[in-house]
This record gives structure tokens, sequence and C-alpha cells, in this order.
């Protein structure tokens, strides 16, 4: 089945200190990739979706300049927390659609720790 | 703006029980509707998906019926295993992503 892996699975940063995470896809081309946060206990949250080739599209409420997103290839998509503070601390998942599919294929998450 | 609700949180229940989960959404404009399996702080196992023309979809003892109109989707796990503690979680897809539930957590006791 389509895999889609992420890196680091878990980073621990200092707060003002900036974070990437990649989302890649494995085994098939991710034309749409998506960015989540899930705090404990709580939903899945859509923070942006991106395209390759072009901008990402940000959800309401996300602030695009402190939450950058590139899709630079049919394969990778990187989110960069900007000056991270502590409350930016969550579980960062992505996932990616492959060509003409409806079904969403996840990756394992990232776990960011803000001090 | 679709919301969507699970139903109950948690659950807890004796090896070999059926497990009966729920999910409810506002909007029935949907395309379809996910079911994912979540462990403790993993990713997401898509586990079945309904389009919005389907009744129901079925995998081995895993089984969803989706009632669209009435903003509906039921997720019964036959002869539940201690394997199977985990957060389920659905999603409906819009019009261009998946909202999601808080999703119900799942403890089978052996």
């Amino acid at each position: 089945g389509a895999v889609v892996s992420q890196h680091p699975s878990r980073v621990i940063c200092k707060s003002g200190t900036s974070v990437k995470i990649e989302c890649r896809s494995l085994d098939f081309q991710a034309t749409t990739m998506f960015w989540y946060r899930q705090f404990p206990k709580q939903s899945l949250m859509l923070m942006a979706t991106s395209n390759e080739g072009s901008k990402a599209t940000y959800e309401q409420g996300v602030e695009k300049d402190k939450f950058l997103i590139n899709h630079a290839s049919l394969t990778l998509s990187t989110l960069t927390v900007t000056s991270a503070h502590p409350e930016d601390s969550s579980f960062y998942i992505c996932s990616a659609n492959g060509v003409r599919t409806d079904t969403q294929y996840f990756g394992p998450g990232t776990r960011l720790t803000v001090l | 703006k679709q919301e969507v609700t699970q139903i109950p949180a948690a659950l807890s229940v004796p090896e070999g029980e059926n497990l009966v989960l729920n999910c409810s959404f506002t909007d029935s404009a949907i395309y379809n509707l996910q079911w994912f399996r979540q462990d403790p702080g993993k990713g997401l196992t898509s586990l079945l998906l309904i389009q919005s023309s389907q009744r129901e979809q079925t995998s081995g003892r895993l089984n969803a019926s989706l009632d669209k109109s009435s903003g509906r989707s039921t997720l019964y796990i036959a002869a539940s295993q201690p394997g199977d503690s985990a957060t389920y979680l659905c999603a409906v897809k819009g019009d261009y992503k998946l909202s999601f539930g808080a999703g119900t957590t799942v403890t089978v006791r052996a």
C-alpha cells in the first residue's frame, strides 16, 4: 500500500528557534499534501493544503508566516515552524493524496516539544 | 461549517464482545466518509472508506454503515480482541478537506 513517512518523529527545541518537518510519499506521487495538528485527546485540525509547485492554502486562523509550507516535488512537502513557542508544542501529521484517488494516506506524525 | 461528533468518547469491553462506534456529522453534502485507527503517539491507519453513494463497506471483522441523509455512520467490530485497543476516528470529506471527529478510545480487556 501507499506509504507516507515523516522526519523527524520527535523533536525538542528551544523557544525562538525554527524547526523543519519533512513529509515524503515513498511509493507514489502526491499531487496534494495536507498538514494537520493534533492536541492531546482532540481531533486532527487541518492547518494547510499544499499542491506541488504552488503556494499552500492555509485554513482560517493559521498564520502562514509562522508555519511555512513548501511542496517542491511530487514526493516531498516540508513544514517549518518559525520562531517556535511552547504553545506550538503539538503532534503534527501530514497526509497525501495519490493521483485519482479519494484516499488520504497519513504519515506517522511528528511530536514537537518547545521548551 | 462541518461538525463531526463521535460517541462515546471512550469504551471498555471484555474480549470477544462486539463493538459499536458512532459518528454523526452536521452537513450531509459529503463525498465520502472514512474510518481510521490511531495507536497512541502514532499516525492514522485507514480502515474503511465509504463513498457517499454507498450504504456500507466491510473488511474482515469490520463493517461500516453510512446514512448520509441523517448524517450518521456506525463502525461495527465483531468479536473484539485486545489488539483492537486504539482510538478510532471518523472523518468526512467535503469539497476539499477532511473534517475529523475527536475519536472513540477503545480498550479491549483480555
